[in-house]
């Protein structure tokens, strides 16, 4: 599987912008860049996904490297309810593989 | 909005006891997925299943474990004889396709096990 590497922790204060960075040197070609997220005692929750081209939805944008190596989630105005841990994940567009998660971005939203 | 739903909340065992863990997927979604989550630990993917048997399943997911689509609208994971290392937080989630740009997995509350 490719992996994605995503800072432990990130602190906002609430109403500015977040900007969640993640890695992804090894991706391939049909690799799709999924953001899901997990608030406190709470399943995981989708997010937004993209595949080349930046994606907006009402949750947040996913800005995508023109070499696909590294994407960035943003949160335009950081809520308490955004205090969550964000998960970066690769998966084939084909779906043939499992969404696997790793340890996420610790994000505490400060009022 | 359409949701999964898992019962029970919690349940707690004895150790060795067998535990039927239930999810209703949404209704129109054809991929049903459990995960566990031991706590302070990662989301783990255990198994997946389409078309009435399992598409993936990870090496957690050994002969104690088994999951069932009974009916047409439950998705059911069993655990036999259980262990306190099965105690976790065991989520359900379905989606309406494998991949692509409908692939998004929807994630229930979660069933909280705890193993004595």
């Amino acid at each position: 599987d490719a992996k994605t590497t995503q800072p432990n922790s990130m602190e906002s204060n609430e109403e500015e912008p977040v900007h969640l960075p993640c890695n992804h040197s090894t991706i391939s070609g049909t690799d799709y860049i999924h953001w899901y997220r997990q608030l406190p005692s709470q399943g995981p929750e989708y997010v937004i996904h993209g595949l080349t081209s930046n994606v907006n939805n009402r949750m947040a944008s996913l800005a995508i490297a023109e070499d696909r190596k590294s994407s960035t989630l943003i949160l335009h105005r950081a809520t308490l309810r955004d205090a969550a841990v964000y998960y970066c994940i690769l998966r084939d567009r084909s779906g043939n593989t499992p969404l696997v998660f790793g340890k996420g971005t610790r994000l505490s939203v400060i009022a | 909005e359409p949701e999964v739903t898992q019962t029970p909340s919690h349940q707690v065992t004895q150790m060795g006891q067998e535990v039927i863990l239930r999810c209703v997927p949404i209704s129109n979604h054809l991929y049903f997925y459990w995960y566990r989550q031991i706590l302070g630990q990662k989301v783990e993917f255990l198994v997946s299943f389409y078309n009435n048997e399992i598409s993936e399943k990870s090496e957690i997911f050994d002969d104690q474990f088994s999951v069932e689509r009974p009916d047409g609208s439950n998705f059911t994971l069993k655990i036999r004889s259980t262990k306190l290392e099965d105690s976790a937080m065991y989520f359900c989630a379905s989606s309406e396709s494998a991949g692509g740009n409908t692939g998004e997995l929807f994630f229930g509350e979660g069933s909280r096990l705890t193993v004595l």
